[in-house]
């Protein structure tokens, strides 16, 4: 079945520091991909997607690109803030025909940046 | 627009109880899904609900779990006779009606600790 599995936590930087959170899946077709984010005391956020191969998504910062040649979903971002201390999940769906409502998660990363 | 509601924040229940946990979905959204969060683990996905149906239970365990989503009130997610394996964060999103598609937007979880 269709798997995700993301760098494990937790990740401790320094602000301005480089961060990069590996996520590799395993799925047929070709699904969507996501980021999502989960702040202390909320829910999980879309953070940015991506639809098929090759696309960036991007948001606040934060940078993903779909690499189906290595199956793999990489959260980046250039500089980090005190701001950014969450929780990262990464996550696929279906691109379509049945069942393209459920999300398959990675275990989740835990991010804590130190001023 | 407030977000999902999910109540409650968090649930202790001793073994052989019952748990009820709710879900209020975004105004407008007619569509609920619940996932389980288990200790180390990502996200899996539960059961998907439309208002009255029930679309898709095939990540429920097929003994002890139900669900429902009835036409005025919540989504609740009902656990009887609770035992210490039950203890996870349980997540719920919703999203507009429409295809299956659509983004999921996720409620804060109830973490329940089973004694």
């Amino acid at each position: 079945g269709d798997s995700v599995t993301q760098m494990e936590g937790p990740v401790t930087l320094s602000e301005e520091a480089f961060l990069t959170i590996n996520c590799t899946y395993t799925a047929t077709g070709y699904p969507s991909l996501f980021w999502y984010v989960q702040y202390p005391g909320e829910g999980l956020q879309l953070l940015l997607k991506a639809t098929k191969a090759d696309d960036k998504g991007s948001n606040k910062g934060f940078e993903a690109t779909y690499r189906k040649e290595t199956t793999s979903f990489h959260l980046e971002k250039g500089s980090v803030q005190v701001s950014d201390s969450a929780v990262y999940f990464c996550a696929l769906r279906k691109g379509s025909g049945g069942s393209n409502y459920k999300l398959t998660f990675g275990k989740g990363t835990l991010l804590t940046v130190n001023p | 627009n407030a977000g999902v509601m999910q109540n409650p924040r968090h649930l202790v229940r001793r073994r052989g109880q019952e748990a009820r946990l709710r879900c209020s979905p975004m105004k407008g959204h007619s569509h609920v899904y619940w996932y389980r969060q288990l200790p180390e683990e990502g996200l899996k996905f539960m059961v998907y609900l439309q208002k009255e149906n029930i679309i898709d239970e095939s990540g429920m365990p097929k003994e002890r779990f139900s669900a429902e989503f009835p036409k005025e009130g919540p989504s609740i997610l009902r656990i009887q006779q609770v035992v210490r394996g039950d203890s996870a964060a349980y997540f719920c999103a919703s999203s507009p009606p429409d295809r299956g598609g659509n983004e999921q937007f996720f409620g804060p979880g109830t973490r329940l600790t089973v004694l």
